[in-house]
């Protein structure tokens, strides 16, 4: 079955520890990236790699780091979580960037992170 | 930077009624996507258009991509219960990688 998995799907960490959310795609992907979700802002794009070794900032990439290593995983790392980052965050994947009419974008299921 | 305007923010509809949902962009978008989200789960793709004006069908939803590729709506017709979800539309422009999310459309349907 073709899906995105994210782990841990919940998380309550606490100011300044470090962390990491785990992100695989079985689907021989090469576009992964990864999203926050806030109420009243929708969804935004933190970072995002077109391959391999090919990582770039989104719209709101302060505090994250990333790493694509191999092609179907993309964590995404919080070197020190703050409360300003508790959110609910999605990672996706789609076999290019280039957003053809018969491409589609998978949604991981989500990671809730709360950080005290 | 390039804004996506959707509206409305909440829709109310029985069960049988249309609804439909607009976005509109403050730059010509290169491509727009439909995602719809159910309480508690992921968003899901439903549809990317690129084409100036074009019109496509997915069963009882229809999606159009405006001729200035500014605005896009989505329409449902008879609405159904399993409709109910928040959809999320999303542009980009230019050869930007980043997409634009609109704020999205809640649709709470009454049987």
């Amino acid at each position: 079955e073709a899906q995105v998995t994210q782990n841990p799907r919940y998380l309550i960490t606490v100011t300044g520890k470090k962390l990491t959310v785990t992100c695989s795609q079985n689907m021989n992907h090469e576009y992964m990236s990864w999203y926050r979700q806030d109420p009243g802002l929708g969804l935004r794009q933190i970072y995002y790699s077109m391959n391999v070794e090919v990582t770039d900032k989104g719209d709101v990439p302060e505090g994250y780091k990333v790493s694509r290593k191999e092609k179907r995983n993309f964590p995404l790392i919080l070197e020190s979580p703050s409360p300003n980052q508790t959110s609910l965050y999605f990672c996706a994947s789609s076999l290019s960037d280039r957003f053809s009419s018969t491409d589609t974008q998978y949604f991981g299921p989500g990671t809730r992170l709360t950080v005290l | 930077g390039q804004q996506v305007m959707q509206i409305p923010q909440y829709q109310h509809v029985q069960e049988g009624e249309d609804f439909t949902t607009y976005c509109n962009s403050s730059t010509t978008l290169s491509n727009i996507q439909w995602y719809k989200q159910r309480p508690g789960g992921h968003p899901v793709f439903l549809i990317q258009l690129v084409k100036s004006g074009e019109v496509k069908k997915q069963k009882r939803l229809t999606f159009q991509f405006g001729e200035a590729k500014k605005n896009s709506s989505l329409h449902i017709t008879a609405t159904q219960t399993t409709d109910v979800g928040t959809y999320f539309c999303a542009g980009r422009s230019g050869g930007s990688y980043i997409p634009t999310f609109g704020r999205g459309t809640s649709l709470i349907v009454h049987p």
